[in-house]
């Protein structure tokens, strides 16, 4: 199971919005509505952002949401704070009952 | 408060074995299923492998670069899931996150220890 693919980076002005892309196939991303985001601050564990393509946890700030078309997921987040620069990661089921992760987007508040 | 504490990481050779141990607290362990993801220092996250509840079956998956070295297993009455790992190879040298799999979230790993470093190494 390959990686999914994720920018190395992106970055954005404070009030601006971004989007990370997440590309996977047909067996991951394309065939389930089962991508989940996740942001990690250096030294910290991940944290769970969106979970099954657009659903928020309770305590995520609204700034941040979750779309699919095709193999592609993607994460934005509006309202760029300086607190958001982590870098950030996608999941997808698999058909193998697998899960498998994208390679990480850093992202830079400038 | 869900809580998930790692233990057991360490410095092994090469060839080498050890169990990881992730104990929890703070939801019905018994109910969810189990996921590790290993970290390696500045690279990115990679799915290890999972065990599912007893209403699954306990059934168990893992990524191809573990499967047949690494057995991931559970204990419900002490609410502790385990990694053993066999055949330590450099390359599994990582952080090893044991996180919840959608116990409150879909198909997501909702919940995250801090982790337990395995360094693999002669």
């Amino acid at each position: 199971q390959s990686a999914l693919t994720q920018p190395a980076s992106v970055s954005g002005s404070p009030g601006q919005s971004i989007t990370i892309s997440c590309t996977g196939t047909s067996s991951d991303v394309g065939g389930y509505n089962y991508v989940s985001w996740y942001q990690q601050h250096p030294g910290k564990a991940p944290k769970l952002l969106i979970y099954d393509v657009t659903n928020r946890p309770s305590g995520v700030s609204y700034r941040v949401s979750g779309s699919k078309s095709g193999n592609t997921a993607s994460l934005t987040i509006s309202g760029l704070q300086a607190a958001d620069e982590a870098d950030y990661y996608c999941s997808s089921y698999t058909t193998s009952s697998t899960r498998v992760f994208g390679g990480g987007t850093k992202l830079t508040v400038l | 408060e869900v809580q998930l504490v790692e233990s057991g990481g360490g410095l092994v050779q090469p060839g080498g074995s050890l169990k990881l141990s992730c104990a929890a607290s703070g939801f019905t362990f018994s109910g969810s299923g189990m996921h590790w993801v290993r970290q390696a220092s500045g690279k990115g996250l990679e799915w290890v492998g999972r065990i599912t509840s007893k209403a699954s079956s306990y059934a168990t998956a893992y990524a191809a670069s573990v499967k047949g070295r690494f057995t991931i297993s559970r204990d419900d009455s002490n609410n502790t899931a385990y990694l053993q790992m066999n055949s330590l190879k450099t390359e599994d040298t990582a952080v090893y996150y044991c996180t919840t799999g959608g116990y409150n979230y879909g198909y997501s790993f909702d919940y995250w220890g801090q982790g337990t470093l395995l360094t693999v190494s002669s």
